[in-house]
């Protein structure tokens, strides 16, 4: 059992260039979510999905682009990235039901010269 | 807006030692509360949670208690091991959202033999 699947696990980026984190869970969830975690801030929600083809937008979402075309994956897009978007990249996913804990991949550390 | 405040790190104890993790809330309505643990390298574990005031969750020998009349979820461990080193997360949603989490800024913990 895969869980939540998350890739790459590191990538440098020059500014300005584009980049695709990508995220797959096998376990059927309705909904994925991701996050940024940078150091003394915890974990900060950018966007999430409740379902295929609905998306909507978190606590920072500025900079970054997603899609839900399958239940499966939810990629997350830098057009353009700048330094500000150093950090720990986790996805994360869960049943609709409520009460139902989300489970998180193991994380992309993105760095931006 | 829904905020998490937990105390500063990082936090060393020994062997066998009490652990506590202070964690105080702010949000609108009845909110659900989590811990969630990060071992080095991996991405966040679910470690107990409370839905309602006066729930008490467990996990592990941790436990928490929601105080509705304090805003507090406090983390606590009789005695800790080795294992236990990680970085523990406060995080809370809204009733019904869980897919939305508000997450504290993390406390490392190292537990030495």
């Amino acid at each position: 059992n895969a869980g939540v699947t998350q890739t790459p696990k590191f990538q440098v980026l020059k500014t300005g260039q584009s980049m695709t984190l990508q995220c797959a869970q096998d376990m059927n969830h309705e909904y994925m979510s991701w996050y940024r975690q940078d150091p003394g801030m915890g974990l900060r929600l950018i966007h999430y999905s409740v379902g295929a083809g609905i998306t909507d937008q978190g606590e920072v979402p500025n900079g970054y682009n997603v899609s839900r075309s399958t239940t499966e994956d939810f990629p997350l897009r830098l057009l353009s990235a700048a330094p500000s978007q150093t950090s720990v990249y986790f996805c994360a996913s869960s049943y609709g039901r409520s009460n139902q804990p989300q489970h998180f991949g193991d994380g992309t550390r993105l760095s931006i010269l | 807006g829904n905020s998490v405040t937990q105390m500063e790190g990082p936090v060393t104890l020994s062997e066998e030692a009490f652990l506590t993790i202070n964690c105080t809330y702010t949000a609108t309505g009845y909110p659900s509360l989590f811990w969630y643990v990060q071992y080095p390298g991996e991405g966040l574990q679910l470690l107990l949670k409370a839905t309602k005031a006066d729930d008490k969750g467990s996990n592990k020998g941790f436990e928490a208690t929601y105080r509705k009349e304090t805003t507090s979820f406090h983390l606590e461990k009789g005695s800790v091991q080795v294992s236990d080193s990680a970085v523990y997360f406060c995080a809370l949603s809204d009733r019904g959202n869980d897919y939305k989490l508000s997450f504290g800024a993390g406390t490392t913990v190292t537990v030495r033999a």
